[in-house]
């Protein structure tokens, strides 16, 4: 079945380095990448998604890559601050309606 | 605007019994997802729907877990002869329409004594 490995499961950076944590998906039809970050006591928010038709996307800080070929995404934070502590989800789906396969989390720490 | 809700945020009950878990959807929102968290785990699939029609019931556990969306709006998950191994996050999110955002909600803590 449909399958999405996110590693690695903890990372810890100190502030104002970078932070990368990759998830690859098995069904070649997904075509739709969210990531969410989610705080303790909170739902998941989306911080940042991608389609199939692009191979990057940036928003400030946050940048999320995908290789197609390998079927692997990547979420890349720049000079990290002590509020991105939190567990972050890579999730994949295809057309069949939206349904999202999460990865099994990485919980991020940022040390001032 | 008010974001997706979902209530009761805590629910205690005894092994055997049955319990209603209730979404409210972001207003205007046509679709609508059943999630299941471990402690520790990503969200699991359970069920979405479509207006009201449901579209796809396969992450389901077994035929004691339904959920029905009668009015297109408000979603029940309904777990019936509740047992231990049921105890978890349960939350509901929406979206637009599929392969849309799906925005979350708070979640129902379920533990089951």
């Amino acid at each position: 079945g449909e399958n999405v490995e996110q590693h690695p499961s903890t990372l810890s950076v100190q502030e104002g380095d970078s932070a990368v944590i990759k998830c690859t998906y098995s069904d070649s039809a997904s075509n739709y990448f969210p990531w969410y970050k989610q705080e303790l006591g909170k739902g998941p928010q989306l911080i940042i998604d991608i389609r199939s038709n692009v191979g990057e996307k940036k928003d400030q800080r946050i940048a999320v890559t995908l290789n197609k070929t390998a079927k692997h995404f990547s979420l890349h934070i720049t000079e990290t601050q002590p509020e991105d502590s939190a567990v972050y989800f890579c999730a994949a789906s295809s057309n069949q309606g939206g349904k999202l396969i999460f990865g099994q989390g990485t919980e991020l720490s940022v040390k001032p | 605007g008010a974001g997706v809700s979902q209530s009761p945020r805590y629910k205690v009950t005894k092994r055997g019994q049955d319990v209603a878990l209730r979404c409210d959807p972001i207003s205007g929102h046509v679709s609508l997802y059943w999630y299941r968290q471990a402690l520790g785990q990503g969200p699991e699939f359970l069920t979405y729907f479509n207006y009201e029609a449901q579209q796809d019931k396969s992450g389901l556990p077994n035929d004691r877990f339904s959920a029905e969306r009668p009015e297109g709006s408000i979603s029940t998950l309904t777990i019936q002869r509740t047992e231990q191994r049921d105890s978890a996050m349960y939350r509901c999110a929406s979206s637009l329409g599929p392969n849309y955002e799906q925005f979350f909600g708070p979640g129902t803590r379920l533990t089951v004594l």
